[in-house]
């Protein structure tokens, strides 16, 4: 079946620190592949996305590359500043484009 | 532009009061809408579709039920609420591949 995987949190970083969040998928065809992004007490916000293998995903500086062979769609950030601090789910969609599947979420906490 | 609303923000109600939860989808036709629930520290799990009026999927047994009376209105209800059913309520939709997030409800049970 869909399921997506991603590490578990909470990650902690100081504020201009690099940040990778993994997520791996399963390979049931070539699902679109999104990163939503929930601010505490609030409702998700699309991310970034992306619909075919080796397509780049990229919003607010933030990063994800469709990587076919290694079934992963890894969340980059080049430096986190403190207002990044949120839970990301990594989600895929199922091959009738009509279900999400979700990644359990990590908590990603920045320091000043 | 497209927005989605959700009704009321937060809720507080008694172990076996009847629930009515309410989302609306403004500025699209025809788009799919689901509903989520976030238990406290854990991911989504999707409790019911729908792809038009008056279609429902669900994809979780439980005591919840779900409508959709109008195009772009989806209400989630209950007629007696558990302890478990305490949660963050996410409505969304989408035309396409993309789904869109409402602002959530989140609903204690006492």
């Amino acid at each position: 079946g869909n399921s997506v995987t991603q590490m578990e949190g909470p990650v902690t970083l100081s504020e201009e620190a690099f940040l990778t969040i993994n997520c791996t998928y399963t390979a049931t065809g070539y699902p679109s592949l999104f990163w939503y992004v929930q601010y505490p007490g609030e409702g998700l916000q699309l991310l970034l996305k992306a619909t075919k293998a080796d397509d780049k995903g990229s919003n607010k500086g933030f990063e994800a590359t469709y990587r076919k062979e290694t079934t992963s769609f890894h969340l980059e950030k080049g430096s986190v500043q403190v207002s990044d601090s949120a839970v990301y789910f990594c989600a895929r969609l199922n091959n009738a484009g009509n279900m999400l599947t979700f990644g359990g979420g990590t908590r990603l906490m920045v320091k000043p | 532009s497209q927005t989605i609303h959700q009704w009321p923000a937060t809720l507080v109600q008694p172990v076996g009061s009847p629930l009515s939860l309410e989302c609306t989808v403004e500025g699209t036709s025809n788009p799919n809408l689901y509903w989520y629930r976030q238990a406290a520290g854990r991911g989504l799990q999707l409790l019911f579709y729908s792809v038009g009026i008056g279609q429902i999927s669900s994809e979780v047994p439980q005591n919840l039920s779900a409508s959709r009376p109008q195009d772009r209105q989806f209400i989630l209800s209950s007629k007696k609420l558990l302890l478990s059913d305490s949660g963050f309520y996410l409505c969304a939709w989408d035309t396409g591949d993309t789904q869109y997030f409402g602002p959530g409800t989140r609903l204690t049970v006492l």
